[in-house]
């Protein structure tokens, strides 16, 4: 059975960096997608971009400029980085794997972050 | 691009169906066959419902269905029951600069 376990820090001021990490157990990360979905209180899902085994990745365009999601296929994971957030950064947010766009088939059990000074 | 739009809500009583519209674009719905659903009860991850427009995945109940219309998709719910009150998204493949677009979810209420 597939499982995603994600970590990372839950409470960070404007200006810092996010960062959160993603396992994968009972799976390989060959022949798939890795995703970073964010969900802000009482809104609704964003995509916010996509790695596969190779390292290739893709991103949601809005988030570009601050974003690097990177993969570590030694340790079945793979990790978000956002720079310089804002307290519009504040959400839930989840890791995914997608066998392809936009078919996601497992989740993690979500992460909340909170950006406050 | 914006995300994809759905109603805010719909309400349905047990045994009834209801049906979810997500509607989009030419250029996400109406021009790719890629569109999934997901529920998402309080507090938890969402849950693929319908993928590739219509196709459920192992352990979906087929009270659960999904089409396509141009650029409307839709989430169909029949023999409503208590526990699918819960919140949906759609969600569409938008080609190779915008990639995915959800829609705002709907919440369903059983009445």
């Amino acid at each position: 059975q597939v499982q995603l376990q994600q970590w990372g820090a839950g409470l960070l001021k404007p200006s810092e960096t996010l960062s959160l990490t993603c396992a994968v157990y009972g799976d390989s990360f060959s022949g798939y997608y890795w995703m970073w979905i964010r969900q802000s209180p009482g809104k609704g899902l964003e995509w916010i971009g996509a790695i596969n085994q190779s390292g290739t990745t893709n991103y949601n365009p809005s988030l570009k400029s601050r974003l690097t999601i990177s993969i570590d296929t030694s340790k079945n994971q793979f990790s978000l980085k956002l720079t310089s957030v804002t307290a519009a950064d504040t959400a839930v947010y989840y890791c995914a794997r997608g066998p392809y766009y936009p078919h996601l088939d497992y989740w993690g059990q979500g992460t909340l972050v909170t950006v406050s000074s | 691009q914006s995300a994809l739009t759905q109603p805010r809500s719909v309400s349905g009583s047990p045994g009834q169906s209801v049906t979810i519209s997500c509607t989009g674009t030419s250029s996400d719905i109406g021009f790719y066959n890629f569109v999934s659903w997901y529920q998402q009860h309080p507090g938890k991850a969402p849950k693929v419902l319908i993928y590739d427009v219509s196709a459920r995945p192992t352990g979906v109940p087929d009270r659960f269905s999904g089409s396509k219309s141009g650029n409307t998709a839709s989430l169909t719910i029949s023999g409503l029951q208590a526990e699918d009150e819960a919140d949906y998204y759609c969600c569409s493949y938008a080609g190779t600069y915008t990639f995915v677009l959800f829609g705002g979810g709907t919440k369903l209420t059983v009445l």
